[in-house]
């Protein structure tokens, strides 16, 4: 298994540019989460799936952000329109219940200009 | 609410010297705590839990209820240490109740 795969790893984009970013977890994990990383904040839950259900979505900073899993072996997250401020690491992860430990893909390097 | 606190964003120690790296938690109940490592171009990955008691790369960490810590220690720090590191909290059964501190970045000169 390649682990959680994240694409694009790096994107830079222009201010009110649409952003998508994409996550395949690891097979047969029945969780899935998008953290966003940055140097003031560090490592902040944003949204979180079981089952392909989003389950809490409190993290996500404004209505400029939007997540969906359709299925068990796809995810995006999306930014519509994009800010400098969401310059960021966005990292996916999934996990299996009852394991608490996460898998972390590698993460997209947001650039926002 | 700060769950989770690290308060050194950066750390420095020399190879063959100690390092703590400080986690401090508020959480009423039982607490699940957990150490995750992302070392340069690596995905960041768990290093250890506190249900363990497992010492992983020479790394402990016990949880200290009176004082709400969970801090990170090796007697002996070597250069392949050198990574950032994040303490976390499960607040609770469900997976998505994990929280994370900051992070520390550790850096172990020669």
């Amino acid at each position: 298994d390649a682990g959680v795969i994240q694409s694009p790893r790096h994107e830079v984009t222009e201010m009110g540019q649409e952003v998508t970013l994409r996550c395949k977890p690891i097979s047969g994990h029945d969780y899935l989460f998008w953290y966003r990383q940055t140097m003031m904040r560090g490592l902040e839950l944003l949204i979180y799936f079981n089952n392909n259900v989003p389950i809490d979505d409190s993290g996500m900073p404004e209505d400029r952000f939007s997540a969906k899993m359709p299925n068990a072996s796809f995810s995006t997250l999306k930014i519509q329109p994009s800010e400098p401020r969401d310059s960021a690491v966005y990292f996916c992860a999934s996990s299996f219940f009852p394991s608490e430990k996460l898998f972390f893909g590698s993460g997209t390097q947001l650039s926002v200009l | 609410a700060q769950r989770v606190t690290q308060p050194e964003k950066l750390l420095s120690v020399f190879k063959g010297a100690p390092v703590e790296l400080k986690c401090n938690y508020s959480y009423s109940g039982s607490p699940e705590l957990f150490w995750y490592v992302q070392y340069s171009r690596q995905r960041l990955q768990l290093l250890l839990r506190h249900i363990s008691r497992e010492s992983i790369k020479g790394f402990t960490a016990d949880l200290n209820k009176g004082e709400t810590s969970f801090h990170l220690k090796k007697p002996f720090a070597q250069e392949e240490d050198s990574a950032m590191y994040y303490c976390a909290l499960l607040r609770g059964s469900t997976l998505g109740r994990l929280y994370f501190g900051r992070g520390t970045q550790l850096t172990v000169w020669p």
